[in-house]
């Protein structure tokens, strides 16, 4: 199975602040990769797919992007209501893996 | 829109057996494939398998396997998961997410079932 290594486990930010949430497979994934938010209680909403292309209806202060073999969410000038917890996919290969979760608070 | 409507939350009793129902509405069901997937409270998010909704053919996580059964109703545009013998480590909430298969990712999901395994 593929791991995904997500960091930070947890961040506390400010308002308006920019936060980036970094995930790292462990073996090659291309681009198959997506970020998701969790708010208690709901079912995770897809933010990001492919690496870098936002959902629809998703803010544009959330981005994607792919470094080598690293992936990375940010959100600009951060809100009140994207505190919740952020999840990276990984979809290339069977069994698809989550990463462990960040946990995004305000400060 | 798109909706996925989940069953509602279930008790049952160790060593039996759960079928928990998605049924969705306002894209071709036909067309996609359905994932069920597991999280334990505080915990991540496990993929169970899929099912791809025109003629129910089937992929499983290995974990899984022999624990979860994945079918399909087209007439009614819904998707099943059959848990069986189950557990305390069963406990959980389950979604069932339309499967972009092509792009490797969950475009919408249901809003989750919680399932108590206890005596």
């Amino acid at each position: 199975d593929i791991q995904m290594t997500q960091s930070p486990a947890s961040l506390s930010a400010s308002l308006e602040e920019i936060v980036t949430i970094t995930c790292q497979p462990s073996q090659d994934i291309g681009n198959y990769l997506s970020w998701y938010q969790q708010k208690p209680g709901k079912s995770p909403q897809l933010l990001i797919h492919s690496a870098t292309s936002l959902a629809d209806g998703v803010p544009s202060r959330f981005s994607g992007s792919r470094s080598g073999t690293q992936y990375s969410l940010k959100i600009n000038r951060l809100q009140v209501e994207d505190t919740g917890i952020y999840y990276c996919l990984q979809g290339y290969s069977a069994p698809w893996t989550f990463g462990g979760g960040t946990k995004l608070e305000l400060k | 829109e798109v909706q996925l409507q989940q069953s509602g939350a279930e008790l049952v009793k160790p060593g039996a057996s759960v079928k928990l129902s998605c049924k969705t509405s306002g894209y071709t069901f036909s067309n996609y494939y359905m994932s069920w997937l597991k999280q334990m409270p505080g915990q991540n998010i496990e993929w169970i398998g899929n099912i791809y909704g025109g003629n129910g053919g089937t992929g499983y996580n290995q974990k899984f396997k022999g624990k979860a059964t994945l079918t399909v109703d087209k007439s009614s545009s819904t998707a099943y998961m059959d848990l069986s013998s189950l557990t305390s480590e069963d406990s959980a909430v389950y979604f069932c997410a339309r499967t972009q298969n092509w792009e490797g990712c969950f475009d919408y999901w249901g809003q989750g079932v919680m399932v108590t395994v206890s005596s």
